[in-house]
């Protein structure tokens, strides 16, 4: 089975700090994902990757970097956290240039700026 | 710009019983993906059915199922025989074919099973 892991299920933060998300997958997929889940909104893609050092601006990428140096791992970074940023990370993965592959997901990460 | 509804935030179902859940989605291509998911409670998102645009043939798999109208741009899923543990937020979710493969979703639907 295809294992997304995220690096932590639960994060508290504060204002202006740095935060770093981490997803690891085993898969060996090229694509990664950063999603966004808030009550009412659904998912909003932030930012994905489709190879290694390769990044694409999603929905809503303002206030959010990614790093992607291996295949296997992709970074979420948050450069100065704000209360409007606490919300559910969730990290995916899958196979490229296939639309018909879905993207496998991790447990989530929920964060919390204060 | 692609966007997928679902119009339902909440819908409840009793054991047993049958439960259709609606999604629209406004597109202008012609060849695309249309995916349900599956969030149970503080667990990770799955996939539940997928279906092809291409296709005529409504997707199933054992107890879910579709029915895809095209022209009319709705993607519904049934679930049939509904149980506890499909209790669950669902995403209605769209993408096309080829490319970088982003997913368009839903905002999601929570569904209570009573027992």
């Amino acid at each position: 089975d295809v294992k997304v892991t995220q690096s932590s299920r639960y994060l508290v933060k504060r204002t202006g700090e740095k935060v770093f998300l981490e997803c690891v997958q085993d898969m060996d997929h090229e694509n990664m994902f950063w999603y966004r889940q808030d009550p009412g909104l659904g998912l909003r893609l932030i930012y994905f990757s489709y190879d290694v050092k390769m990044k694409e601006k999603g929905d809503i990428p303002e206030g959010y970097s990614v790093s992607r140096e291996k295949k296997e791992r992709f970074s979420l970074i948050l450069e100065s956290a704000s209360t409007n940023q606490t919300s559910m990370y969730l990290c995916a993965s899958s196979f490229n240039w296939a639309a018909n592959q879905p993207q496998h997901f991790g447990d989530g990460t929920r964060l919390s700026i204060l | 710009a692609q966007t997928v509804t679902q119009s339902q935030p909440e819908m409840s179902v009793q054991e047993a019983e049958t439960v259709t859940l609606s999604c629209t989605y406004d597109t202008s291509e012609s060849d695309y993906y249309l995916f349900w998911y599956k969030q149970p409670p503080s667990r990770q998102m799955i996939l539940v059915i997928r279906q092809e645009a291409y296709k005529q043939q409504n997707a199933t798999e054992n107890r879910f199922s579709v029915n895809f109208q095209k022209a009319a741009k709705s993607f519904s899923l049934k679930i049939s025989d509904s149980q506890l543990g499909d209790a669950a937020m669902y995403f209605c979710a769209y993408t096309t074919q080829g490319g970088s493969e982003k997913l368009v979703f839903g905002k999601g639907m929570k569904l209570t099973v009573n027992p």
